[in-house]
């Protein structure tokens, strides 16, 4: 079956460092995504993983490790416009279907 | 740059109902194409994608449909809806990486 798990929610303090993990089981994968949201809105792409190792971009980067079925996300230096959920997608071999995670709702306080 | 047109962005329909929501895509040609429906509190659940005209794959069985008549154009439609049908239903596209999104509809059915 397919199956992402990440944590529901998350709180932490503005200029803090965050890290929001992923866990995965797949049938397939063909790369990792990683999408914010913000209440009422459509997700927007943060970062995408297909390869193992960590990619930087600005304040976010996302780590991959496909033997463990893992990845995380990691916000430095946070910023109150930082509140939204975090979106973990699985893409699968084929590259036909994206199966999304629950998101993880990040509450940065200040 | 790829887009997505999607409409309405609010919906409130009975019981009962019919539903047609649609989607255009913008600045590519032949994408995957999905419709995900996002509860509240909870994470984008697959309902249905397209590989191309015609081509539908439904992930969960339900009482809604999907149609692809044009290479650019996807629909989701409902002869009758139910109150479970509530939700905001999110149109994406795909080419090669790239994840795309419409703005969304919130559908209400009262």
């Amino acid at each position: 079956g397919q199956n992402i798990d990440q944590p529901t929610e998350m709180t932490a303090t503005e200029g803090a460092i965050v890290q929001i993990n992923c866990t995965y089981q797949t049938s397939g994968f063909n790369g990792l995504f990683w999408y914010q949201q913000h209440a009422g809105e459509a997700p927007t792409f943060l970062s995408y993983n297909v390869l193992d190792g960590l990619e930087e971009k600005g304040r976010f980067s996302s780590f991959l490790s496909r033997s463990k079925g893992y990845s995380y996300l990691l916000l430095k230096e946070l910023q109150m416009k930082d509140s939204a959920s975090y979106l973990c997608a699985v893409r699968d071999t084929g590259g036909f279907k994206t199966i999304f995670g629950a998101g993880t709702r990040l509450f940065v306080k200040a | 740059s790829q887009t997505i047109h999607q409409w309405p962005a609010t919906l409130v329909q009975p019981v009962g109902s019919p539903l047609s929501l649609e989607c255009t895509v913008e600045g590519t040609s032949n994408p995957n194409l999905y419709w995900y429906r996002q509860a509240a509190g909870r994470g984008l659940q697959l309902l249905f994608y397209s590989v191309g005209i015609g081509q539908i794959s439904s992930e969960v069985p339900q009482n809604l449909s999907a149609s692809r008549p044009q290479d650019r154009q996807f629909i989701l439609s409902s002869k009758k809806l139910l109150l479970s049908d509530s939700g905001f239903y999110l149109c994406v596209g795909s080419v090669n990486t790239e994840a795309f999104f419409g703005q969304g509809t919130r559908l209400t059915v009262v």
